[in-house]
Formats: structure tokens, C-alpha cells, sequence
């Protein structure tokens, strides 16, 4: 049982490239979330997947787009990487019908030059 | 915009003190939750108190709430160099077909000295 993962732990992008950073559970959860944290700042809602086959835009989703693609992975890309979305970035699921704690990824650390 | 402000922002304090991390929120809420993080490591869940709920223990952890106020405390006793982490408090808001938000503050850095 592995939990949350996310891949890649690590990337470097320049300015205008894109890229997916994927996110699976096996936990068997519903909802599924995308965070990205700022130095000195908590964490922020990207998009969130209350269930498989449905995505909402958190709260600052400009600049990204998920998809869910089954029950376990929830995918974040970057169509066109700027500076300001250098971030680490979080994805959690969440256990269906309980209590709405969240389960945390290890965070991939993204750099865009 | 973030829900909850915890305060201090960084706290230092001796092996087998007591570190006390406040945080206010400006609406209603549902519950509030607790997290913990380490150095480069993601979130991990310490703590839920509800709404109907003034006070709760969980180990060397103790979490008050005052929804008059509108704030919260987490109480870690008898701290050890390991408690050294970022702590987060999160407001608990229900979106809808069964989904909850968690809206994080930024955070008390607490670093425990041995």
C-alpha cells in the first residue's frame, strides 16, 4: 500500500514548454486534489475530482488543466510553463463517506526558467 | 484567498517545552484540521475538531476551538527534536456532491532545540 504517489519528484522547464505531472492512490479514495505551495504560503487549491469523472477548478486553477483519468490517477498539465508557476506541487485523495481528511503525495518540485 | 492565519509565523522552543501554534479563520466552518509537515515532505494529517467540539486530545496533542472567535490552538507538550516541522491549520468547507475544501493558513514553523 504505497499510498499517494506523484511523479516526477523533480523538473526543470523553460519558459512556454509543458508537461503532466501525474498523481495515483491506492486507497481506493473518491476525491482527489491538486495543491501547489509557495515559499512562506500554504497550500492552494489548483482542481479538485469529487469522483471519477468529474473535475472543478479550485482556487487558482488559471494555467492548468486536470484530467481523471480512472479511479486512481488524477493528472495536473502545464500547457505552456510560466515563472510563476514554479511551485511544489501536492496531490491528495481523500477516503469516500468519512471524515474529510485529506492523504498527501511527497510533492513534485517544479522549476521554469 | 486563505481561510486561516496561524500565528506565530516560526516558533523556537527547547527539547520538553510546550509549543502553543494559534490560528484565526474569518468564516463559518464545518471543522478544522491540524497537519503537520516536514522539510520537504508532504502534508500529514495530526488532528480534526468539529464545529460542536471546544476541545480534543490526541497523544502530546491538545486542540481547542473557539468558534465565537473564530480560532484555534494546537498545544504540543513535552516537545522532542522530531516535532521540528511546518504546522497548518485548515478549514473544512463542503463543495458539494459529497466533496470537501480544505483551505490551508501559511503555516507555524516550529523548530525544537535538543
Amino acid at each position: 500500500n504505497a499510498g499517494v504517489t506523484q511523479t516526477p519528484k523533480f523538473q526543470v522547464l523553460k519558459t512556454g514548454q509543458s508537461m503532466t505531472l501525474q498523481c495515483a492512490q491506492d486507497m481506493n479514495h473518491n476525491s482527489m486534489y491538486w495543491y501547489r505551495q509557495d515559499p512562506g504560503m500554504g497550500l492552494r487549491l489548483i482542481y479538485y475530482s469529487a469522483s471519477e469523472g468529474t473535475t472543478d477548478k479550485g482556487e487558482v486553477p488559471n494555467g492548468y488543466n486536470v484530467s481523471r483519468l480512472n479511479k486512481r490517477e488524477f493528472s495536473l498539465r502545464l500547457e505552456s510553463a510560466a515563472p510563476s508557476q514554479t511551485s511544489v506541487y501536492f496531490c491528495a485523495s481523500r477516503q469516500p463517506l468519512a471524515e474529510p481528511t485529506q492523504y498527501f503525495g511527497p510533492g513534485t518540485r517544479l522549476l521554469v526558467l | 484567498s486563505q481561510q486561516g492565519e496561524e500565528d506565530p509565523q516560526a516558533l523556537s522552543i527547547q527539547e520538553g517545552e510546550n509549543a502553543t501554534m494559534n490560528c484565526s479563520y474569518k468564516t463559518s466552518i464545518n471543522n478544522l484540521q491540524w497537519y503537520r509537515q516536514n522539510s520537504g515532505r508532504g502534508l500529514v494529517h495530526l488532528i480534526l475538531i468539529r464545529s460542536n467540539e471546544r476541545e480534543k486530545h490526541s497523544g502530546r496533542l491538545r486542540v481547542t476551538l473557539d468558534t465565537s472567535k473564530k480560532s484555534s490552538s494546537l498545544l504540543i507538550t513535552a516537545s522532542r527534536a522530531a516535532d521540528t516541522a511546518s504546522y497548518f491549520c485548515a478549514t473544512v468547507s463542503y463543495s458539494g456532491a459529497g466533496s470537501y475544501q480544505l483551505t490551508f493558513g501559511k503555516g507555524t514553523k516550529l523548530s525544537v532545540i535538543p
